[in-house]
Parts: C-alpha cells; structure tokens; sequence
C-alpha cells in the first residue's frame, strides 16, 4: 500500500484558481468514488474539504471542488484566498486496509 | 456537536509501548456505521493512517505496522485506545485519532492531536 502521489507545492494569486492534483492506482483512487481531501493549516489538525470525489461538508466554501477521472482525483480552489494557504491531503479508500494518504501538497498564497 | 480528544504520554523510550487513549462525545461506538481511526503526522511530514475500529468491534491495520498496533474500544467510556509496541525515535509523530462514517470512507471530525516523542 504506497502513498498517493502529490506535487510537493503550488502556488497562486488572490483570486486565481489552483488545481492540486493526487495519483494513485487502480487498487485505490481508481477503484473507488471514496476520495476526500484535507485542509492542515499549521499547528492545527486536518479539516475535511471534500469527501467522496465532489462532496463538500455543510460549511465549506463552494469555491473548493473536487473531481476524479481513472486513476488521479483533483482538488481545486478557485478565487484564490490568503487564508487558503495552508498544506492539503488527499486520501483515497483502498480495500482491506482502508486508507492511503498522500504525501500532502503546501499551497502558498502569493 | 462531536468532539475527539486525545491523550497518553508525551515522551516514551526506545523499546517502550504507546498506549493513547481518544475520549469523544457527540457520537456513540455501537452506532452501526461508525468508526474511530488512528492517524499519525511526523514533524513537517504526511499523514499516515495507523487503524481503524469500527462499532462493530471489526479492527483494521496499517499493513506495514500491523504487527505493532492494536486498536480497542470501550462504549461504555466513550473511548477508544491505540496501543504501539516497539516505539522507536522514527515513531516520533502528532497522534490523531478522527471519526469516521464507514459509508463514505472520510474523516469529519478530528481530535487537536497529541505529540509523542521517542526519545532515550
């Protein structure tokens, strides 16, 4: 079970819209409409952002969205935001051992 | 209104066994439906998840540290307890323990996590 892959960092302008990218296999990402992300800013624990691909918690901003398409699931930001800088996770169902985390991506708010 | 909160030791010895305990309110462990897991985030690294216990008592592992964990609950206590055997300075880590609804496979709530450090 190995981590899904992430770009280490991105970056944007206020106002812009970012796309944050999490591949994985078709024993996880591929297989399942299970993937969430995760907001960490620092110090603070992970908040959910989006879960099951496209799905976002009552409170979250409607300017976070996700998708999925075969093996690589996609959180994007748009109207870019200072507060949105902070470290974000994906994490996909696989099977037996439920989880696999990604290995996070920092989002810096230029 | 669901509520984690970790707790346990802040440093343990090379060889020692972890024992975390996470008391929640909000929510109850016999709920069909329900899970607590286990998450762990070394400084300035990613999250990694450890376990995951489920209201039906059914228990699942990370497969590279299967043999070392070991996940219970107590519904009565509204509490759910991680052990790790072998700790190591590499085990070093902010626990978190989340709650989980098993049909959709996420994490909404989460504990403020708890800092352990392996250190002799």
């Amino acid at each position: 079970q190995s981590a899904l892959t992430q770009a280490a960092s991105v970056s944007g302008s206020p106002g812009q819209s970012i796309t944050i990218s999490c591949t994985g296999t078709s024993s996880d990402v591929g297989s399942y409409n299970l993937v969430s992300w995760y907001q960490q800013h620092p110090g603070k624990a992970p908040k959910l952002m989006i879960y099951e691909v496209s799905k976002r918690p009552s409170g979250v901003s409607n300017r976070f969205s996700g998708s999925k398409s075969g093996n690589t699931a996609s959180l994007t930001i748009s109207g870019l935001q200072a507060e949105d800088e902070a470290d974000y996770y994906c994490c996909s169902y696989a099977g037996s051992s439920p989880w696999v985390f990604g290995g996070g991506t920092k989002l810096t708010v230029l | 209104q669901i509520t984690l909160k970790e707790s346990g030791p802040t440093l343990v010895k090379p060889t020692q066994t972890l024992t975390l305990t996470c008391t929640f309110s909000g929510f109850s462990l016999s709920t069909s439906g329900v899970g607590v897991g286990w998450i762990r985030q070394p400084p300035g690294k990613a999250l990694e998840w450890l376990a995951l216990i489920y209201w039906d008592d059914d228990k699942r592992y990370s497969p590279s540290l299967k043999t070392r964990l070991t996940i219970t609950k107590d519904t009565s206590k509204n509490q759910v307890v991680l052990t790790v055997t072998n700790m190591d300075p590499v085990d070093t880590a902010t626990y978190y323990c989340a709650h989980s609804e098993v049909s959709g496979w996420y994490l909404d709530f989460w504990g403020q996590g708890t800092l352990v450090t392996v250190s002799s």
